[in-house]
């Protein structure tokens, strides 16, 4: 069956630019999660939805950083007025419930130049 | 902020030989999960341990969880070239409390397999 799609795969953007990054979770998990992966380094929590809930968004690193989830099925990770230091891989996962195995996307890659 | 500290950081390793890595984290878990993530790509889930399980088997894989010593160590035996990657461990907080089931991740060790 499909996986978590993410889209797009790589995204370049000006100093300043609003990006939106796209996640389609596994048809029927509930659970969603999206992660910031630095360069060398682990991802790091960003935020998490239950169905279209967004019950915690504690990882989100400033008030740049929105998500939503208005269906409970695609995600959208917004990054307003994007900075150097936003440049990374962002993963989504999502899992059946909040206890169960998580399946990451391939990440959208940001450059911001 | 990470969870705690993989060990090591690199190993690099023949084909045929077994892989050993470790990884420490600092607070109560629910379970612990490893991954594997080959260059830019995405995590790929390996095995899940439960924080009332020691020790589990998949395959090749065998992990093992201490949590008195809130401890977990990964083995790959009798290792490939195509387990070149590097591989990531990762706590589940324990649930209730609101606790999300968000994962923590490690540093990561990044494993080199010569055939």
């Amino acid at each position: 069956g499909a996986g978590v799609s993410q889209s797009p795969r790589y995204k370049v953007a000006k100093r300043g630019q609003d990006v939106a990054l796209r996640c389609d979770p596994i048809s029927g998990h509930v659970s969603l999660f999206w992660y910031q992966q630095a360069l060398g380094q682990g991802p790091e929590f960003l935020t998490y939805f239950q169905n279209e809930a967004q019950l915690d968004k504690s990882g989100l690193p400033s008030d740049r950083f929105f998500a939503e989830r208005p269906e409970g099925s695609v995600s959208t990770l917004k990054i307003q007025r994007t900075q150097q230091e936003d440049s990374a891989v962002y993963l989504c996962a999502s899992s059946l419930t909040i206890d169960r195995k998580q399946f990451f996307g391939p990440g959208t890659r940001l450059t911001v130049l | 902020s990470q969870q705690g500290e993989e060990d090591p950081q690199a190993l690099s390793i023949q084909e045929g030989e077994n892989a050993t890595m470790n990884c420490s984290y600092k607070t109560s878990i629910n379970n612990l999960q490893w991954y594997r993530q080959n260059s830019g790509r995405g995590l790929v889930h390996l095995i899940l341990i439960r924080s009332n399980e020691r020790e589990k088997h998949s395959g090749r894989l065998r992990v093992t969880l201490d949590t008195s010593k809130k401890s977990s160590s990964l083995l790959i035996t009798a290792s490939r070239a195509a387990d070149t990657a590097s591989y990531f461990c990762a706590t589940a907080e324990p649930l209730g409390s609101g606790n999300t089931g968000k994962l923590i991740f490690g540093q990561g060790t990044t494993l080199q397999v010569k055939p």
